[in-house]
Protein backbone atom coordinates (compact mmCIF):
# COMPACT_ATOMS: atom_id res chain seq x y z
CA UNK A 1 0.00 0.00 0.00
CA UNK A 2 0.94 3.79 -0.32
CA UNK A 3 1.39 4.12 3.35
CA UNK A 4 1.86 2.54 6.95
CA UNK A 5 -1.74 0.50 7.62
CA UNK A 6 -2.60 -0.16 11.13
CA UNK A 7 -5.81 -2.31 12.42
CA UNK A 8 -8.19 -1.85 14.11
CA UNK A 9 -8.43 2.04 14.26
CA UNK A 10 -10.01 1.81 17.64
CA UNK A 11 -10.27 -1.22 20.34
CA UNK A 12 -12.35 -1.20 23.35
CA UNK A 13 -11.43 -4.32 25.84
CA UNK A 14 -12.20 -5.24 29.00
CA UNK A 15 -9.36 -5.94 31.69
CA UNK A 16 -8.00 -9.06 32.01
CA UNK A 17 -8.58 -9.78 27.71
CA UNK A 18 -5.63 -10.14 25.31
CA UNK A 19 -5.65 -7.75 22.00
CA UNK A 20 -4.15 -8.22 18.94
CA UNK A 21 -2.80 -4.84 17.07
CA UNK A 22 -1.80 -5.09 13.17
CA UNK A 23 0.46 -2.82 11.06
CA UNK A 24 1.01 -3.08 7.32
CA UNK A 25 3.69 -1.28 6.84
CA UNK A 26 5.05 0.39 3.57
CA UNK A 27 6.36 -2.38 0.94
CA UNK A 28 9.95 -2.51 0.76
CA UNK A 29 10.73 -1.05 4.29
CA UNK A 30 13.06 -3.27 5.94
CA UNK A 31 12.61 -1.65 9.55
CA UNK A 32 10.00 -1.43 11.50
CA UNK A 33 8.86 0.12 14.86
CA UNK A 34 6.41 0.11 17.38
CA UNK A 35 5.61 3.39 20.03
CA UNK A 36 3.15 3.88 22.48
CA UNK A 37 1.44 6.92 23.53
CA UNK A 38 -0.15 8.01 26.06
CA UNK A 39 -2.84 11.20 26.55
CA UNK A 40 -0.82 14.13 26.13
CA UNK A 41 2.87 12.46 26.86
CA UNK A 42 5.62 11.69 24.34
CA UNK A 43 6.38 8.25 22.09
CA UNK A 44 7.13 5.52 24.15
CA UNK A 45 9.56 3.19 22.14
CA UNK A 46 8.35 -0.67 22.72
CA UNK A 47 10.21 -2.44 20.12
CA UNK A 48 12.17 -1.86 16.82
CA UNK A 49 12.28 -5.02 13.90
CA UNK A 50 15.32 -4.14 11.24
CA UNK A 51 15.52 -7.18 8.10
CA UNK A 52 16.49 -10.02 9.74
CA UNK A 53 17.51 -8.88 13.18
CA UNK A 54 16.77 -9.97 16.31
CA UNK A 55 13.99 -7.40 17.18
CA UNK A 56 15.00 -5.34 19.79
CA UNK A 57 12.73 -5.27 22.40
CA UNK A 58 14.20 -3.46 25.27
CA UNK A 59 11.28 -1.07 25.24
CA UNK A 60 8.30 -3.37 26.14
CA UNK A 61 7.03 -2.86 29.06
CA UNK A 62 6.15 -5.98 31.18
CA UNK A 63 6.16 -9.77 29.99
CA UNK A 64 2.94 -9.09 28.81
CA UNK A 65 3.52 -7.41 26.13
CA UNK A 66 4.92 -9.23 23.17
CA UNK A 67 5.73 -8.27 18.86
CA UNK A 68 6.22 -10.60 15.96
CA UNK A 69 7.02 -9.65 12.20
CA UNK A 70 6.02 -12.40 9.56
CA UNK A 71 8.17 -12.66 6.59
CA UNK A 72 9.69 -9.01 7.46
CA UNK A 73 6.24 -7.59 6.37
CA UNK A 74 3.18 -7.28 8.52
CA UNK A 75 3.79 -7.16 12.26
CA UNK A 76 1.09 -8.09 15.42
CA UNK A 77 1.71 -6.38 18.68
CA UNK A 78 -0.34 -8.61 21.26
CA UNK A 79 -0.93 -7.91 24.49
CA UNK A 80 -2.05 -9.90 27.23
CA UNK A 81 -4.11 -10.18 30.43
CA UNK A 82 -4.91 -5.88 29.37
CA UNK A 83 -4.65 -3.36 32.64
CA UNK A 84 -6.02 -0.19 32.71
CA UNK A 85 -2.85 1.55 32.45
CA UNK A 86 -2.49 -0.11 28.99
CA UNK A 87 -4.95 2.30 27.58
CA UNK A 88 -3.46 4.48 24.92
CA UNK A 89 -2.73 5.20 21.49
CA UNK A 90 -0.37 2.31 19.81
CA UNK A 91 1.91 3.84 16.84
CA UNK A 92 3.53 2.04 14.07
CA UNK A 93 6.19 3.47 11.80
CA UNK A 94 8.22 2.00 8.90
CA UNK A 95 11.32 3.40 7.71
CA UNK A 96 13.81 1.86 5.02
CA UNK A 97 16.09 0.97 7.54
CA UNK A 98 19.23 2.57 6.90
CA UNK A 99 20.24 5.22 9.58
CA UNK A 100 20.00 8.15 7.03
CA UNK A 101 16.30 7.06 6.25
CA UNK A 102 13.10 8.89 7.64
CA UNK A 103 10.12 6.67 9.15
CA UNK A 104 6.43 7.42 8.31
CA UNK A 105 3.80 6.82 10.74
CA UNK A 106 0.17 4.97 10.70
CA UNK A 107 -2.85 6.26 11.84
CA UNK A 108 -2.60 4.42 15.01
CA UNK A 109 -4.52 2.30 17.02
CA UNK A 110 -6.77 4.07 19.74
CA UNK A 111 -7.06 1.00 22.82
CA UNK A 112 -9.02 1.46 25.78
CA UNK A 113 -9.24 -0.92 28.61
CA UNK A 114 -12.25 -0.79 30.74
CA UNK B 1 21.04 11.79 29.77
CA UNK B 2 18.27 11.24 27.55
CA UNK B 3 19.66 10.83 23.77
CA UNK B 4 17.31 13.10 22.70
CA UNK B 5 16.08 16.18 24.55
CA UNK B 6 13.69 18.79 24.26
CA UNK B 7 12.28 21.45 25.84
CA UNK B 8 8.10 20.63 26.41
CA UNK B 9 6.83 23.89 25.89
CA UNK B 10 4.29 25.01 25.91
CA UNK B 11 6.33 27.76 23.46
CA UNK B 12 3.52 30.51 22.27
CA UNK B 13 4.64 32.84 19.65
CA UNK B 14 2.46 35.74 18.11
CA UNK B 15 1.19 34.84 14.73
CA UNK B 16 3.79 36.02 12.12
CA UNK B 17 6.52 35.99 14.45
CA UNK B 18 9.46 33.35 14.06
CA UNK B 19 9.36 30.25 16.23
CA UNK B 20 12.26 28.64 17.14
CA UNK B 21 12.25 24.61 18.60
CA UNK B 22 15.98 23.13 19.82
CA UNK B 23 16.75 19.80 20.52
CA UNK B 24 20.38 18.38 22.39
CA UNK B 25 21.27 14.71 21.26
CA UNK B 26 23.56 12.56 23.25
CA UNK B 27 24.75 10.37 20.54
CA UNK B 28 28.41 12.48 18.57
CA UNK B 29 27.74 9.23 15.99
CA UNK B 30 24.23 10.23 14.93
CA UNK B 31 24.40 11.22 11.76
CA UNK B 32 20.89 12.33 10.53
CA UNK B 33 18.21 14.23 12.33
CA UNK B 34 14.34 14.49 11.97
CA UNK B 35 11.64 16.86 12.74
CA UNK B 36 7.90 15.42 12.63
CA UNK B 37 4.90 17.47 13.60
CA UNK B 38 1.89 16.19 15.16
CA UNK B 39 -1.21 17.96 15.38
CA UNK B 40 -3.62 16.71 18.71
CA UNK B 41 -5.21 13.48 17.88
CA UNK B 42 -3.26 12.65 14.77
CA UNK B 43 0.63 11.00 14.17
CA UNK B 44 3.49 12.40 13.53
CA UNK B 45 4.06 13.19 10.21
CA UNK B 46 7.50 14.07 8.75
CA UNK B 47 8.02 17.75 8.03
CA UNK B 48 11.74 18.10 7.53
CA UNK B 49 15.45 16.30 7.57
CA UNK B 50 18.92 17.09 7.73
CA UNK B 51 22.19 15.59 8.29
CA UNK B 52 24.79 17.57 7.16
CA UNK B 53 25.91 20.13 9.62
CA UNK B 54 24.71 23.81 9.01
CA UNK B 55 21.09 25.27 7.73
CA UNK B 56 18.38 23.45 5.73
CA UNK B 57 15.25 25.46 3.94
CA UNK B 58 12.19 24.22 3.10
CA UNK B 59 10.00 26.89 2.84
CA UNK B 60 8.73 28.62 5.58
CA UNK B 61 10.90 26.08 7.87
CA UNK B 62 14.65 25.68 8.37
CA UNK B 63 16.58 23.07 9.79
CA UNK B 64 19.87 24.05 11.54
CA UNK B 65 22.20 21.58 12.82
CA UNK B 66 25.62 22.12 14.94
CA UNK B 67 27.38 18.44 15.60
CA UNK B 68 30.37 19.83 17.51
CA UNK B 69 27.45 21.26 19.68
CA UNK B 70 25.17 18.26 19.65
CA UNK B 71 22.04 20.72 18.67
CA UNK B 72 19.43 21.39 16.25
CA UNK B 73 16.83 23.46 16.17
CA UNK B 74 13.77 23.93 13.57
CA UNK B 75 12.71 27.35 12.80
CA UNK B 76 9.68 28.62 11.25
CA UNK B 77 9.19 31.79 10.23
CA UNK B 78 6.13 33.63 9.46
CA UNK B 79 4.27 31.51 12.19
CA UNK B 80 0.39 30.84 11.25
CA UNK B 81 -2.15 29.10 13.92
CA UNK B 82 -2.05 26.54 11.77
CA UNK B 83 1.56 25.41 13.20
CA UNK B 84 0.18 24.98 16.64
CA UNK B 85 0.92 21.41 17.25
CA UNK B 86 3.67 19.67 19.03
CA UNK B 87 7.08 19.06 17.23
CA UNK B 88 9.20 15.78 17.65
CA UNK B 89 12.83 15.78 17.39
CA UNK B 90 14.13 12.30 16.25
CA UNK B 91 17.48 10.39 15.30
CA UNK B 92 18.43 6.77 15.16
CA UNK B 93 20.97 5.67 17.31
CA UNK B 94 23.68 4.15 15.98
CA UNK B 95 25.44 2.15 18.84
CA UNK B 96 21.91 0.68 19.02
CA UNK B 97 21.34 -0.32 15.36
CA UNK B 98 20.15 2.71 14.47
CA UNK B 99 17.16 2.80 16.61
CA UNK B 100 14.59 5.62 15.76
CA UNK B 101 14.63 7.68 18.99
CA UNK B 102 12.37 11.00 20.00
CA UNK B 103 12.51 13.21 22.16
CA UNK B 104 9.55 14.68 24.47
CA UNK B 105 7.93 17.17 21.94
CA UNK B 106 7.75 20.75 21.95
CA UNK B 107 3.95 22.01 22.12
CA UNK B 108 3.68 25.43 19.93
CA UNK B 109 0.65 27.70 20.36
CA UNK B 110 0.74 30.31 17.62
CA UNK B 111 -1.83 32.63 18.78
CA UNK B 112 -3.01 35.12 15.72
Amino acid sequence: GAGVSQSPSNKVTEKGKDVELRCDPISGHTALYWYRQSLGQGLEFLIYFQGNSAPDKSGLPSDRFSAERTGGSVSTLTIQRTQQEDSAVYLCASSRGLLNTEAFFGQGTRLTVV
Amino acid sequence: QKEVEQNSGPLSVPEGAIASLNCTYSDRGSQSFFWYRQYSGKSPELIMFIYSNGDKEDGRFTAQLNKASQYVSLLIRDSQPSDSATYLCASPIYNQGGKLIFGQGTELSVKP
